[in-house]
């Protein structure tokens, strides 16, 4: 099994602030990656599949980028509805797996 | 509306069965893939089961032999069976479909809340 770690567990920012998350493989995936986005009482929202492309209707301030093990999510500036956790996925191996999350607060 | 709609969540005890349901609308069922995935009360996300537009199924170890999942295509419906349920199956379940081949998250439902206890 793929095991992603995330890190920070949490993230304290303000709003405008840039926010860099970041999502560790057990072993290479290629591209084959996603990040989620998650606010309290709702289901997950698909950002970036495939490392670095942005799923449909999601704003240019977010970027995903990486390969192989290592990938980033960058939020260029926070705004107040992006405060919420963020799952990043896999799909290069079965199971398929996410990481534990990171908290995206406000500071 | 392209939506999905879950349902049959509840209260069971140790051991005990309950089926989900899962209503789309909007697209057919049968010609995406479609899964199941559960987040533990304040816990991070965890993929359970796959159905293959084809009908062949996947599931994540702890629940093989235990959950089972199917489609009932007249009705458009998303099930999985859960049977010999254990506290640690104590999750809120969402009813997703994939992206196409790609096996991304690409719709959600609001989930349903499957609390398993004495």
């Amino acid at each position: 099994e793929i095991v992603l770690t995330q890190s920070p567990a949490t993230l304290s920012l303000s709003p405008g602030e840039r926010a860099t998350l970041s999502c560790r493989a057990s072993q290479s995936i290629s591209i084959y990656f996603a990040w989620y986005q998650q606010k309290p009482g709702q289901a997950p929202r698909l950002l970036i599949y495939d490392a670095s492309n942005r799923a449909t209707g999601i704003p240019a301030r977010f970027s995903g980028s990486g390969s192989g093990t290592d990938f980033t999510l960058t939020i260029s500036s926070l705004e107040p509805e992006d405060f919420a956790v963020y799952y990043c996925q896999q799909r290069s191996n079965w199971p398929l797996t996410f990481g534990g999350g990171t908290k995206v607060e406000i500071k | 509306e392209v939506q999905l709609v879950e349902s049959g969540g509840g209260l069971v005890q140790p051991g005990g069965s309950l089926r989900l349901s899962c209503a789309a609308s909007g697209f057919t069922v049968s010609s995406n893939y479609m899964s199941w995935v559960r987040q533990a009360p304040g816990k991070g996300l965890e993929w359970v089961s796959l159905i293959y537009r084809g009908g062949n199924t996947n599931y994540v170890d702890s629940v093989k032999g235990r959950f089972t999942i199917s489609r009932d295509n007249s009705k458009n419906t998303l099930y999985l069976q859960m049977n010999s349920l254990r506290a640690e199956d104590t999750a809120m379940y969402f009813c997703a479909r994939l992206t196409g081949d790609d096996w991304y998250f690409g719709l959600w439902g609001r989930g349903t809340l499957v609390t398993v206890s004495s």
